[in-house]
């Protein structure tokens, strides 16, 4: 059974950081492409991240690239999201969601994390 | 990027009635290779993450009620909830996998009426 629990969600100021991680249960990364996907307060769903199963490719969001990083400890199987120069609008439930093996990086979520509240704010 | 818009925005069905959304992605999501449709249904209910309801266009996620099918060509879909229950108030949205950026539909809320 895959689980996945987020953490480091918080309130922060504009321009700050904040890094979050998805610590995952059930899979590794070789055979688990675990995403990124937001939420914003009454709003709907909105991918933004991921990295290929071998590591060596990872995809962003336009609304998130060059300021967010996906990266990965394989020996503790935690994924993380590097948030630099955040805004407003980026204040969201992040989830981490694992996608079903195939292709470069998964095809359909089956999983998904309970999500940590990420709050940008003055 | 493929963009996914469904509709209606919001629906409001009697228990026991059937239901119907509809997605459309703005270029194919169908991959010739393997004829398969790279589109997903998820359920959202409140405070919840979302739920795998429908993949590769029509096939049912093991447990998902067989009151929910799914339908569809390389760009027109449509999520199908035959006799609505209570449980199944919630927001549903398509999403395509056939390409990154992974895109989702802005989501349709349906309701008791």
């Amino acid at each position: 059974q895959v689980q996945l629990v987020e953490s480091g969600g918080g309130v922060v100021q504009p321009g700050r950081s904040l890094r979050l991680s998805c610590a995952a249960s059930g899979c590794t990364f070789s055979d688990c492409a675990i995403h990124w996907v937001r939420q914003a307060p009454g709003k709907g769903l909105d991918w933004v991240a991921v990295m290929s199963y071998d590591g060596d490719h990872t995809f962003y969001a336009d609304s998130v690239k060059g300021r967010f990083t996906i990266s990965r400890d394989t020996s503790k199987n935690i994924l993380y999201l590097q948030m630099n120069s955040l805004r407003p609008e980026d204040t969201a439930v992040y989830y981490c969601a694992r996608a079903v093996k195939g292709e470069t990086v998964g095809r359909q979520f089956d999983y998904w994390g309970q999500g940590t509240l990420v709050t940008v704010s003055s | 990027d493929i963009v996914m818009t469904q509709s209606p925005d919001s629906l409001s069905v009697s228990l026991g009635e059937g239901a119907t959304i509809n997605c459309k992605s703005s270029q194919s999501v169908l991959y010739g290779s393997n004829n398969k449709k790279y589109l997903a249904w998820y359920q959202q209910k409140p405070g919840q993450p979302p739920k795998l309801l429908i993949y590769w266009a029509s096939t049912r996620e093991s447990g998902v009620p067989d009151r929910f099918s799914g339908s569809g060509s390389g760009t027109d879909f449509t999520l199908t909830i035959s006799s609505l229950q209570a449980e199944d108030v919630a927001v549903y949205y398509c999403h395509q996998y056939y390409s990154t950026p992974w895109t989702f539909g802005q989501g349709t809320k349906v309701e008791i009426k």
